[in-house]
């Protein structure tokens, strides 16, 4: 079946500049993350939505960056005035929640989107 | 605070040899670790998770890891290398929610090891 999407897979754009980043998540996963990973670096968690709303954003760096899932599908990420320092790959993934202390399933990530701030 | 530690940059390791790639972790709780291997330009794929029971876990592509709570270890193995294994390896393990009832699926990430494997 179809895995996590991601577009643009490759985005470069000028200091101050807003960027919008998608992630299509496998379809039926209620969970999804948001992640940013430097050079080096493993990836770091940004936030994370359970259907429609973001259960988890404690790790948004400021308030540039903002998520959206609307319809409990498709996200995306929106960075304003980007800065140099926003240059990363940023990764997507889903996963499926059943609830419960004992249960937690693995997630799937997509490609990502390398964002190049000039 | 809550951490994943992988303390070696890269491992080499001569193809038909098994292979360790090293992972500690700082969690409160009951720890739920995860392997992943990224492979260039590719997304991270899961390999193998531990989230209770034995502690023994087998995985994908023959990788299995073992956990040992006293010594808060997550250890990546192989039996015998092959040298398509060649690729950065990430241990992680899921956060604890700050807050008692506080609700978070976030993984934590170590900086990763690169695993070659030579022919």
């Amino acid at each position: 079946g179809a895995g996590v999407s991601q577009t643009p897979s490759n985005k470069v754009t000028e200091k101050g500049k807003y960027v919008e980043l998608r992630c299509d998540p496998i379809s039926g996963h209620t969970a999804l993350y948001w992640y940013r990973q430097s050079l080096g670096q493993g990836p770091e968690f940004l936030i994370y939505f359970q259907g429609t709303g973001a259960a988890d954003d404690s790790g948004l760096p400021n308030d540039r960056f903002f998520a959206v899932r609307p319809e409990g599908s498709v996200s995306t990420l929106k960075i304003q005035r980007t800065e140099r320092g926003d240059s990363a790959v940023y990764l997507c993934a889903s996963s499926l929640y059943r609830g419960g202390p004992s249960s937690y399933n693995e997630q799937f990530f997509g490609p990502g989107t390398r964002l190049t701030v000039l | 605070a809550q951490s994943v530690a992988q303390p070696e940059d890269q491992v080499n390791v001569a193809e038909g040899n098994p292979l360790t790639v090293k992972c500690t972790y700082s969690v409160s709780g009951n720890p739920y670790l995860f392997w992943y291997v990224q492979y260039p330009n590719r997304g991270l794929q899961f390999l193998l998770k531990y989230i209770t029971g034995d502690n023994l876990v087998k995985g994908s592509y023959g990788f299995e890891a073992e956990f040992n709570k006293s010594q808060t270890s997550f250890h990546l193995k192989k039996p015998s290398a092959l040298v398509s294994d060649s690729a950065l390896y990430f241990c992680a393990v899921r956060a604890t929610p700050m807050n008692y009832g506080g609700a978070t699926n976030k993984l934590i990430f170590g900086t990763g090891t690169l695993l070659a494997v030579q022919p």
